[in-house]
This record gives structure tokens, C-alpha cells and sequence, in this order.
């Protein structure tokens, strides 16, 4: 079952701030984060493992709360690079899927 | 350059006529995965393999093949394409065996029409 991403889109000015979140219905042993620009491959971004940590990547950072079995993604101080889709992809084991959400767009205008 | 390299970029091609589209990566990856993109549904596996001969299904392999022989190939076939399989392809590898902890290296898509 795929997560659930929210909000599906977001439009930003430059220097603020977003929070995507990722909700899963199922235990989560590890969550990715992937950005996707327009016509171009998704890129990875950061995994977070079972345990509740949290990750940064320069002003991109991550959180992984197991028992709400969620994930959030913290862009802060946007800058017109960070636009695009952005997904979540799910393990539920230590096993070799990973299922991913539908994307939140990402729009950070001048 | 490491990589993930998928053939063909673009294709159209009609009903009924098997195709192959061809994933090869230079990075010595174990796990191979292909995923179909779908505008609101995100990236949706298809098959995945964790090592040479070992395949696997994922969350949607009706209508699809595939085959790993060799560590670095891992072809995607379609014996009988259909409309509903025209979609946005994505191949992509990661180091170990393993999905849940590696990162995986996606390759720069395979747009297919179906007619």
C-alpha cells in the first residue's frame, strides 16, 4: 500500500520555509527521499532508519517518527533549486521493496 | 561515469508487438528494480532482482518480464503491450541486495506510447 504524501503541491517565495510529510499505514522499517525535477530522474536525497532519527542534507533535513509510522521533510530557507516533485519511499521489512508515495510538488518562485 | 543506462528513450509502438527496453549499469549493483511513473501515483515497482538469476515481483507485474543473467543487464519485457501500459519507465540499481538501506540510482527514463 502506497504512503500517503501531503500536501500535494506547495508554492514557495524564496527563503521560506516547507514541510512535506509521509504517512504510512503499515510499520516502517526505513523511509527515502527522492527529488524529482521535470523530465529528469529522481535523485536521492537521504534514508532514514527504524529508530527515529533524524538526517541533514545542508539546508534539506528529515525526520522519522516509527511509532506515528510517518516522515517528514524539512526544506528550509527555499531557494529556486529546490523546486520539483518530491518523494517518499517506504520499507516495511529489511527486505528489498520500496514503495513510493504520489509526489509533492514542489514550486519555489523569485 | 557511473551509471544506469536505459534504451530506449522514447518509444511509440502499437498494440500487440513485443518490445524490450534495455537497463545496464556500470556501478557493480546487486539489486535492480524497474518502476512505472504515473502522473498522481508516483513511482509503482514492477520487478525487482537482488542478485544475478533472482527475480522478483513487485506491486504491479501484470502484463510484464524480466530477466537477469548477467549483474549489469536487466531487460523489461512487455510480450503483449497494451494502451494501459503506456507509461513513464524508470530502471534503477542500488549496491547490495538489499532495497531498505541503499540508496537507489535511477536511470533517465524510458517514455512508451502505445497505440
Amino acid at each position: 500500500q502506497q504512503p500517503v504524501q501531503s500536501p500535494q503541491a506547495v508554492i514557495l517565495r524564496e527563503g521560506e520555509d516547507a514541510v512535506i510529510n509521509c504517512s504510512s499505514s503499515k510499520a516502517l522499517y526505513s523511509v527515502h527521499w527522492y527529488r524529482q525535477k521535470h523530465g529528469e530522474a529522481p535523485v536521492f536525497l537521504m534514508i532514514l532508519l527504524k529508530g527515529g532519527e533524524q538526517k541533514g542534507h545542508d539546508k534539506i533535513s528529515a525526520s522519522f517518527n516509527e511509532k506515528k509510522q510517518q516522515s517528514s521533510l524539512y526544506l528550509t530557507a527555499s531557494q529556486l533549486s529546490y523546486s520539483g516533485t518530491y518523494f517518499c519511499g517506504t520499507a516495511h521489512n529489511a527486505g528489498n521493496m520500496l514503495t513510493f508515495g504520489g509526489g509533492t510538488r514542489l514550486m519555489v518562485k523569485p | 561515469e557511473a551509471q544506469v543506462t536505459q534504451n530506449p528513450r522514447y518509444l511509440i509502438t502499437v498494440t500487440g508487438k513485443k518490445l524490450t527496453v534495455t537497463c545496464s549499469q556500470n556501478m557493480n549493483h546487486e539489486y535492480m528494480s524497474w518502476y512505472r511513473q504515473d502522473p498522481g501515483l508516483g513511482l509503482r515497482q514492477i520487478y525487482y532482482s537482488m542478485n544475478v538469476e533472482v527475480t522478483d515481483k513487485g506491486d504491479v507485474p501484470e502484463g510484464y518480464k524480466v530477466s537477469r543473467k548477467e549483474k549489469r543487464n536487466f531487460p523489461l519485457i512487455l510480450e503483449s503491450p497494451s494502451p494501459n501500459q503506456t507509461s513513464l519507465y524508470f530502471c534503477a540499481s542500488s549496491l547490495s541486495g538489499q532495497a531498505f538501506n541503499q540508496p537507489q540510482h535511477f536511470g533517465d527514463g524510458t517514455r512508451l506510447s502505445i497505440l
